[in-house]
């Protein structure tokens, strides 16, 4: 089965740029979304199709994907921000989503 | 104004087979480009994908559950239902429906997600 694989964690201060990647076997070959999921709460989607933002979502965050890593980036990151990132594609060979570890973005 | 609400019980016991149901509004179940899933987090774990089914009631299974769940709809009452048999402590999480969009074949990604049910598997 298809595997993701993120950093347990991710600190950085206010204001500067996080970068939260998401690797996998060809990812770049896939479409990746992210999800910001706060304490207690559902995921929200931030970047689908690997760079797209839904309506809403801060310019702030960005997506990138290639080769075998995927990321995300969050610029100018505010305190609001702090929560797990989940990255997540669709495994088409057999229909399945596949969501990595998931990321804890601190901000110091 | 898309929403989903999951709705079950809080607590099962071991080998009890649970029954949750996401009831939404706000957008029709009626093409295979527009899918409803279910996703756990077991607590202070990884999101798990589990099932999702779509307007043309294709249904598909997570590989290491498909011998346990079924996931169904009823499109007059605009719900999805999902059943999880042979309960056990390690499925306690919360469960998680949420809409799915299909884009051309190439991805699927989840856009509206429901608030949420705790389960706690427990004798």
């Amino acid at each position: 089965s298809y595997v993701l694989t993120q950093p347990p964690s991710v600190s950085v201060a206010p204001g500067q740029t996080a970068r939260i990647t998401c690797g996998g076997n060809n990812i770049g070959t896939k479409s990746v979304c992210w999800y910001q999921q706060k304490p207690g709460q559902a995921p929200v989607l931030v970047v689908y199709d690997d760079s797209d933002r839904p309506s809403g979502i801060p310019e702030r965050f960005s997506g990138f994907n290639s080769g075998n890593t995927a990321t995300l980036t969050i610029s100018r990151v505010e305190g609001g921000d702090e929560a797990e990132y989940h990255c997540q594609v669709w495994d088409r060979s057999v229909d399945h989503v596949v969501f990595g570890g998931g990321t804890k973005l601190t901000v110091l | 104004q898309v929403t989903l609400k999951e709705s079950g019980p809080a607590l099962v016991k071991p080998t009890q087979t649970l029954t949750l149901t996401c009831t939404f509004s706000g957008f029709s179940l009626s093409s295979s480009a527009m899918s409803v899933g279910w996703v756990r987090q077991p607590p202070g774990k990884a999101l798990e994908w589990l099932a999702r089914i779509d307007g043309h009631d294709d249904t598909f299974y997570s590989t290491s559950l498909t011998t346990r769940l079924t996931i169904s709809k009823d499109t007059s009452k605009d719900q999805v239902v999902l059943t999880m048999t042979r309960m056990d402590p390690v499925d306690t999480a919360t469960y998680f429906c949420a809409r799915m969009i299909g884009v051309a074949a190439i991805t699927y990604y989840f856009d509206h997600w429901g608030q949420g049910a705790a389960v706690i598997v427990s004798s």
